[in-house]
C-alpha cells in the first residue's frame, strides 16, 4: 500500500493570503495525484487531478504541482470560503489518501 | 446534473451486515465510461476507498476489506449497492458513493454521504 503524508497537519493563513500544502508518496505515483477539498459536514469536492489539472469549475486560484513522491497545492489567494480539509489522494495502486491539511483562519 | 443518494440502515449491531444502496439520477449507471466506488471515513478521521464497480458487474476492492465486502449493481434501477459483513465499531463511519472518473481512481462526483454507526 502507499502511504500518503500531508503537511502541515493544520496551516493558518489570512484571507487574501497564499496557502502552500504539500503532499508525500511513500513510493512514486507519477502524476497520478488528486486533491480534494471536504468543508464540515459536506462530502469532498474534487480539485485537482492528474497533479495539476483543474476539475470543472475549479477557481483558477487553485493550483497543483509535482510527480514522483513531492506534490503541492497551492491556494493563490484564500477566499473565506476555502478554509477547510484538504486531501490528497493518489491513484496509481491502489487509491490512498493522505491524513488531509485543515487550512483555518489565523 | 448528476446525482448520487446514499440509503439505507444508519445503525447496525456488531458482526451483523452493513447494506447501502446508492441511487444515481442525472445519467446512467450503465454509462460505458465510468466506475461507481464506495468511500468510508470514520467520524474526525480521513478517507478509505472500500470498492468499485463497473455496470457490467466487475469489481475491486481494498485488499484490507476484500474478505468481508460485496459491490453489486443494478441497471435497471441505476443503482448499486454495498455490503460489508462481520462489522464491529471499527466500522463505524460517513459512507460516500462517488462516481469514478474515466481517466483514474479518483472521484468527480460524490454522494451527500451516511453515517453508518455500529453499536448493540
Amino acid at each position: 500500500e502507499i502511504v500518503m503524508t500531508q503537511s502541515p497537519a493544520t496551516l493558518s493563513v489570512s484571507p487574501g493570503e497564499r496557502a502552500t500544502l504539500s503532499c508525500r508518496a511513500s513510493q512514486s505515483v507519477s502524476s497520478n495525484l488528486a486533491w480534494y477539498q471536504q468543508k464540515p459536514g459536506q462530502a469532498p469536492r474534487l480539485l485537482i487531478y492528474g497533479a495539476s489539472t483543474r476539475a470543472t469549475g475549479i477557481p483558477a486560484r487553485f493550483s497543483g504541482s509535482g510527480s514522483g513522491t513531492e506534490f503541492t497545492l497551492t491556494i493563490s489567494s484564500l477566499q473565506s470560503e476555502d478554509f477547510a480539509v484538504y486531501y490528497c489522494q493518489q491513484y496509481n495502486n491502489w487509491p490512498t489518501f493522505g491524513p488531509g491539511t485543515k487550512v483555518d483562519i489565523k | 446534473q448528476l446525482q448520487l443518494q446514499e440509503s439505507g440502515p444508519g445503525l447496525v449491531k456488531p458482526s451483523e451486515t452493513l447494506s447501502l444502496t446508492c441511487t444515481v439520477s442525472g445519467g446512467s449507471i450503465s454509462s460505458s465510461s465510468y466506475y461507481w466506488g464506495w468511500i468510508r471515513q470514520p467520524p474526525g478521521k480521513g478517507l478509505e476507498w472500500i470498492g468499485s464497480i463497473y455496470y457490467s458487474g466487475s469489481t475491486y476492492y481494498n485488499p484490507s476489506l476484500k474478505s468481508r465486502v460485496t459491490i453489486s449493481v443494478d441497471t435497471s434501477k441505476n443503482q448499486f449497492s454495498l455490503k460489508l459483513s462481520s462489522v464491529t465499531a471499527a466500522d463505524t463511519a460517513v459512507y460516500y458513493c462517488a462516481r469514478q472518473t474515466s481517466q483514474g481512481t479518483f472521484v468527480d462526483y460524490w454522494g451527500q454521504g451516511t453515517l453508518v454507526t455500529v453499536s448493540s
